[in-house]
């Protein structure tokens, strides 16, 4: 096990509605990345948190949005559900302030549903 | 955007057979790490590779960068039931936004 835990494991929400989920990175990492996986894809790149900034992002909207706390737990916001949203969510914690040499430790996902 | 496919998609292999998947960027790549996602499970690191022709090996397990820092491969020598799973690579490149792309993944199934 990686220490990265996630929270809810699964949830079930309807279009239009809002979403938190929650990550909590390995003791040690600052820094936090999120992804989304689609079934039978690879995870895409949402976005990284270095000391609690935003710090890159992949092609999604705005909608999609996070945090980070000074414990250097995360938080992944949506807003305004789509169906298309349906996946495992993934976060990926690691200890270089998100260097492109960083070993990432992904926690167990949580599985978002949209009806 | 960026792209990074893998080949094949898919793969079933009796046991003890080899098995190899290979991995290409449309762009260069500043290093490429390799993960293993087993059914309903999370992706976990194998390896990084950073330099231009790289070759690193975990026991049944042979990892390669090519020389253009475009495209990698894994191979295992051998495979065992255990190895059943999607194995993803990740490039990250320093143009633009700093971030990991995740190849398409190879979802390989050995049977006994």
């Amino acid at each position: 096990e990686t220490g990265v835990t996630q929270s809810p494991t699964h949830l079930i929400k309807t279009r239009g509605q809002q979403v938190t989920l929650r990550c909590s990175s390995q003791s040690g990492h600052n820094t936090v990345s999120w992804y989304q996986q689609a079934l039978g894809q690879g995870p895409q790149f949402i976005f990284q948190y270095y000391r609690e900034e935003e710090n890159g992002r992949g092609n999604f909207p705005p909608r999609f949005s996070g945090l980070q706390f000074p414990n250097y737990s995360s938080e992944l916001n949506v807003n305004a559900l789509e169906l298309d949203d349906s996946a495992l969510y993934l976060c990926a914690s690691s200890a270089s302030g998100g260097g492109w040499l960083d070993t990432q430790y992904f926690g167990p996902g949580t599985r978002l549903t949209v009806l | 955007g960026q792209q990074v496919m893998q080949i094949p998609q898919y793969q079933h292999v009796q046991e003890g057979e080899d098995f190899t998947t290979y991995c290409n960027s449309s762009t260069t790549l500043s290093n490429i790490q390799w993960y293993k996602q087993r059914p309903g499970g999370h992706p976990v690191f194998l390896i990084q590779l950073v330099k231009s022709g790289e070759v690193k090996k975990q026991k049944r397990l042979t990892f390669q960068f090519g020389e253009a820092k475009k495209n990698s491969s894994l191979h295992i020598t051998a495979t065992q039931t255990t190895d059943v799973g999607t194995y993803f690579c990740a490039g990250s490149t320093t143009s633009g936004t700093y971030k990991y792309i995740f190849g398409t993944g190879t979802r390989l199934k050995v049977l006994a």
